[in-house]
């Protein structure tokens, strides 16, 4: 069965420090893998993607991350946080074989500190 | 503008009654999802639709109802055997085409109350 995990419900991290949310999963064949990032009562918001190639992905407003297929992590980061990085953050798989289906993470709520 | 359109964003109902939440889109996407958020939860799937007439139960399908007799639209129910229906609803969509490697577009969401 398809899972993400985010082990941390909040990380806090003081402006221009970087930051660093993680995203562990578990999926049968090969992963797409996702980061959306969510505002108070709005929908979720697309950052960046993995599908293949370089392990490393650059996406909206700074964001990256690095897929590591030994480790099964997929962590989001930005070198220099701003406070209007506060928000919710979601990570989600989908498997590159069977259903479409799209499985989140329980977020992550990042906390950056003027 | 293209996108997901959700209606209404804020709703209240009383316990027992059905509410059907309304998903509209314009993207000519051919994939459409239900999910759930309460808090400390993260999302969950309630219903998918990949093609019109035809949609497939998520993981917590209980208590919902979907249909989808257009390309366009996925309007989601909440019966009276939902038991806990008060949260925040999402609808998302999702092209097939074009090799499936992309992500979902979510509307903004419907937040319904039970009281």
């Amino acid at each position: 069965a398809q899972s993400v995990a985010q082990p941390e419900d909040q990380v806090n991290v003081a402006e221009g420090n970087p930051l660093t949310v993680k995203c562990t999963y578990s999926v049968s064949g090969n992963p797409y893998l996702f980061w959306y990032v969510q505002y108070p009562n709005r929908g979720l918001q697309f950052l960046l993607k993995y599908i293949t190639g370089d392990n490393l992905v650059k996406g909206s407003y700074g964001f990256e991350a690095e897929f590591n297929k030994s480790q099964t992590s997929f962590h989001l980061k930005k070198p220099s946080a701003l406070v209007s990085d506060s928000a919710l953050y979601f990570c989600a798989v989908r498997s590159a074989s069977g259903t479409y289906k799209y499985i989140f993470g329980t977020g992550t709520r990042l906390k950056v500190l003027a | 503008d293209g996108g997901i359109t959700q209606s209404p964003k804020y709703l209240f109902r009383k316990e027992g009654q059905n509410v059907t939440l309304s998903c509209e889109q314009n993207l000519n996407h051919d994939a459409m999802y239900w999910y759930r958020q309460d808090p400390g939860q993260g999302l969950r799937l309630i219903y998918y639709s990949q093609i019109v007439n035809d949609f497939q139960k998520g993981d917590i399908a209980e208590g919902y109802s979907v249909s989808r007799e257009k390309k366009e639209s996925f309007p989601l129910t909440v019966t009276s055997a939902q038991k806990n229906p008060t949260a925040f609803y999402l609808c998302a969509s999702s092209p097939l085409t074009g090799g499936a490697f992309r992500e979902l577009f979510f509307g903004e969401g419907s937040r319904l109350t039970v009281l």
